[in-house]
């Protein structure tokens, strides 16, 4: 196991299209996190998972956001209908609920929307 | 609602010299508080918690309820220590994290 991973590393797509991105979690992390991050800016939450449920969203995860943990391991978050202000960083981050919670963050995926 | 807030968004110094990297944060409840880093072409990483009290690389970092501030300090620094620095808080263990605008600190030689 060598960490959160997140699929693909970069997208560029074009406005009006959908796009969805994968996270791995670390094995048995049962907390799964979104966050986004744009130029200059830390990472802002979007949503959690505590195994499959999704227990809070972010009012700036819109209609056109949603996201998944079907079986409580990987998740994906989808995109519908682009726009250019989508255009950002997605980071994933896990968590195991023991003292600490400490969430461990991904790579990160880089969407370009044109 | 929770705040982070993080004045520097650039901070140079020469290595060997201390280094402060300063964080407030609103709140009405006790959050905890915490230190990522990134480094160049790496992912995030959590550098320290204030429930630990522990220093790391040589930082450290005390909460300070009265001030609200959870600063970072290290006595001399590296040049292995430029990065990118946020400051995170979170209302409860598990809950989302908050993070700054983050401080790009350099290490000059």
């Amino acid at each position: 196991d060598t960490g959160v991973s997140q699929d693909p590393r970069h997208k560029i797509t074009k406005r009006g299209q959908n796009v969805t991105f994968r996270c791995d979690p670390i094995s048995e992390h049962n907390r799964l996190y979104w966050y986004r991050q744009t130029l200059g800016q830390g990472p802002e939450f979007l949503t959690y998972f505590q195994n499959e449920a999704q227990l809070e969203k972010s009012r700036l995860l819109s209609d056109r956001f949603s996201a998944e943990r079907p079986k409580g391991s990987f998740s994906t978050l989808e995109i519908q209908r682009t726009e250019q202000g989508d255009s950002a960083m997605y980071l994933c981050a896990s968590s195991y609920r023991d003292t600490y919670n400490e969430q461990f963050f991904g790579p990160g995926t880089r969407l370009t929307v044109l | 609602a929770q705040r982070v807030t993080q004045p520097e968004k650039l901070l140079s110094v020469f290595k060997g010299a201390p280094v402060e990297l300063k964080c407030n944060y609103s709140y009405s409840g006790s959050p905890e508080l915490f230190w990522y880093v990134q480094y160049s072409r790496q992912r995030l990483q959590l550098l320290l918690r204030h429930i630990s009290r522990e220093s790391i690389k040589g930082f450290t970092a005390d909460l300070n309820k009265g001030e609200t501030s959870f600063h970072l300090k290290k006595p001399f620094a590296q040049e292995e220590d430029s990065a990118m620095y946020y400051c995170a808080l979170r209302r409860t263990s598990g809950s989302r994290l908050t993070f700054g605008e983050g401080t790009q600190l350099t290490v000059n030689p």
